[in-house]
């Protein structure tokens, strides 16, 4: 079974730096894409950007460029997402997806699945 | 970036209706547009991908259509299960961007 286990919620100070985890088991965690998903309290999903573990190539949005950076490490099956000074505003649910690929209509089609459970983020002083 | 927008925002219906949820993108995208479901307190999960093709092991009552900007998810006869947030994402190009989602809600 293919999952993804999320590191355990997280409650710090602004200016603090955070570190927060993604481990994949159940397939070849290098062949796949793996994203990181935002959701404030109350709001909507936003799409952080994705990383290869294969090569550690990485694809920010611009939203999330220089606020976070992603990692990963193959040799434990686990993707990082990390901050080197929290805000109250980076207060957020986190959840990291597989990125599935899919054969529909002669062509590929991308897919965050399966999800990871999230991890809670809360930044307050 | 591309910009999706969904509407309606919030949606009431009950049992055994049939909704309909629309996403409309601000450039192009082919059919290359994802639909989440999401509970409260739950990851989202996948529903439909290339904008009309359902995942494995989502029920049929689900139907997408559309392509070029704009997009239609269709759920037919409602059950209790159903009611949650419905998000459209668009992967045509980075960075790949979601609809602000559709709350769907029982009468």
């Amino acid at each position: 079974e293919v999952q993804l286990v999320q590191s355990g919620a997280e409650v710090k100070k602004p200016g603090e730096s955070l570190k927060i985890s993604c481990k994949g088991s159940g397939y070849r965690f290098s062949e796949y894409w793996l994203g990181w998903v935002r959701q404030m309290p109350g709001k909507g999903l936003e799409w952080m950007g994705i990383i290869y573990p294969g090569d550690s190539d990485t694809r920010y949005s611009p939203s999330f460029q220089g606020r976070v950076t992603m990692s990963v490490d193959k040799s434990i099956t686990t993707a990082f997402l990390q901050w080197s000074s929290l805000k109250a505003s980076d207060t957020a649910i986190y959840y990291c997806a597989r990125q599935s690929v899919y054969y529909y209509g002669n062509t590929w089609h991308p897919t965050f699945d399966p999800w990871g459970q999230g991890t809670q983020v809360i930044v307050s002083s | 970036d591309i910009q999706m927008t969904q509407f309606p925002s919030s949606l009431s219906a009950s049992v055994g209706d049939r909704v309909i949820i629309t996403c409309r993108a601000s450039q192009e995208i082919s059919e290359n547009l994802v639909w989440f479901q999401q509970k409260p307190g739950k990851a989202p999960k996948s529903l439909i991908y290339g904008a009309s093709s359902l995942q494995s092991g989502v029920s049929s009552k689900f139907s997408g259509s559309g392509s070029g900007t704009d997009f239609t998810l269709t759920i037919s006869s409602l059950q209790p299960e159903d009611f949650a947030t419905y998000y459209c994402q668009q992967y045509n190009s980075y960075p790949y961007t979601f609809g602000q989602g559709t709350k769907l809600e029982i009468k």
